[in-house]
């Protein structure tokens, strides 16, 4: 079946940790998203990628990194420096790049700070 | 600037009723698109609709039906005849022409109740 995976589902942090968050895509797309949900929220862009080795910050980039190595993959890690991680990760990807392209989203996964 | 306001942040009816979910959004630009998802207890976004700012018809998808004018800047979503599985947290978005941003609305809880 063709998707969005993410895993893990939930992760744990310890302080001072850097953490990494996985999302692959078997759909052969362009383009690829990350999204922070806080409680109550909307979602907030953090990073996005249109094409492989190229990627670029969203309106919450800071304590946050991702790399684009393969067209299927684009892990999101949250550094030490965030300092409030704990939040609802959701990954996403659209065909295409470009404006108004349907973006489809993965399962999502839950960080937690212990 | 881009903004989406969904007014309502929580709904609750009987199953049966009719229930609309309004959003209101701004932007200065003539091309755009806008998105309505739902996102249920799981966590994961579901897409169910994209409308682009140049086709104002109104859509119907078996008990759901979009009502889209530019005159007053909102693009409503009907539930008619709503069941429990509807029951979800649901998000209207806009996408500004030109651009790779989904600006999404902080979401609306709708509750079914049996």
């Amino acid at each position: 079946d063709g998707g969005i995976t993410q895993s893990p589902k939930y992760l744990f942090r310890k302080e001072g940790q850097n953490v990494t968050l996985s999302c692959e895509q078997n759909l052969n797309h362009d383009a690829m998203y990350w999204y922070r949900q806080d409680p109550g929220q909307g979602l907030r862009l953090i990073y996005y990628s249109q094409i492989v080795n190229d990627f670029q910050k969203g309106d919450i980039a800071e304590g946050y990194s991702v790399s684009r190595e393969k067209k299927e993959s684009f892990p999101l890690t949250v550094t030490s420096a965030q300092k409030n991680p704990t939040a609802f990760y959701l990954c996403a990807s659209t065909a295409n790049r470009g404006d108004g392209e349907t973006q489809y989203f993965g399962p999502g996964t839950r960080l937690l700070v212990l | 600037a881009q903004k989406v306001t969904q007014a309502q942040t929580e709904i609750s009816v009987v199953e049966k009723e009719d229930v609309t979910l309004d959003c209101v959004y701004e932007t200065r630009d003539t091309t755009y698109y806008l998105f309505w998802y739902k996102q249920p207890p799981s966590g994961e976004l579901v897409f169910l609709i994209r409308r682009n700012s140049f086709d104002e018809q109104n859509e119907i998808s078996g008990r759901y039906s979009w009502n889209f004018q530019k005159s007053t800047s909102s693009f409503n979503f009907t539930i008619t005849a709503s069941q429990v599985v509807d029951s979800a947290v649901y998000f209207c978005a806009l996408n500004q022409g030109g651009s790779e941003k989904l600006v999404f609305g902080k979401g609306m809880k709708l509750t079914v109740n049996p």
